[in-house]
């Protein structure tokens, strides 16, 4: 149990335009989803929390109107990285926990590149 | 005061030795202390936790040992195989209040079993 599913898995888009990314849970309902980023050969900088039906807590220096999160229901989470530039080319991860209990459950990741 | 900090950096080990990577914390808060795997172009999979309250956890060939008074804890791999060649992180989190769940990764260490 616990899946964590991402989608897509990698995207390659034009700068400037907009990409969204799913992060679904699979067979639980979770609480509160994650949003990371990695640089290659570094570690996961947590950018947002999200939590089912509220507003998302964005980390400082996450630009919140770049990265917009919508965390819709307790079973999906997406990020849209709006006007993407070739600087937001990076792997993005999400995670979700499910109630009472603060294992994080890690996605496969979102390979994106911006051209 | 939220750092933890990892080391080593990178460790090569021959197959069947132990690989030992270790952790250090500031912040006493933190009650939850995961390892996590990961792979290339993988999400992050949990390998294995603690809480401060015990000393010592094995779950097969990995153990981790925590000492409190030291603020600090280690994942050891027994056996290291080749497959287990990846990156670990190290983590904690605090409980409860906004920070539910939220993690604060090391800097990662990757390793890699010589056949």
């Amino acid at each position: 149990g616990a899946v964590v599913s991402q989608h897509p898995s990698r995207v390659i888009c034009k700068s400037g335009t907009s990409v969204k990314i799913e992060c679904r849970s699979l067979d639980f309902q979770a609480t509160t989803m994650f949003w990371y980023r990695q640089f290659p050969k570094q570690s996961l900088m947590l950018m947002a929390t999200s939590n089912e039906g509220s507003k998302a807590t964005y980390e400082q220096g996450v630009e919140k109107d770049k990265f917009l999160i919508n965390h819709a229901s307790l079973t999906l989470s997406t990020l849209t990285v709006t006007s993407a530039h070739p600087e937001d080319s990076s792997f993005y991860i999400c995670s979700a926990t499910r109630g009472g209990v603060e294992t994080q459950y890690f996605g496969p990741g979102t390979r994106l590149l911006v051209l | 005061q939220q750092q933890v900090k990892q080391s080593p950096q990178s460790l090569i080990v021959q197959k069947g030795g132990i690989s030992i990577i270790n952790c250090a914390y500031e912040n006493t808060a933190f009650d939850y202390f995961p390892w996590y795997q990961q792979f290339p172009g993988k999400g992050p999979a949990l390998l294995i936790a603690i809480r401060p309250d015990v000393s010592e956890k094995k779950e097969g060939r990995f153990t981790i040992s925590f000492n409190k008074s030291a603020k600090q804890f280690s994942l050891h791999i027994m056996d290291s195989q080749p497959g287990d060649s990846a990156t670990y992180f190290c983590a904690a989190s605090t409980p409860g209040g906004t920070s539910y769940g939220k993690l604060t990764f090391g800097q990662g260490t990757i390793l890699t079993v010589h056949p």
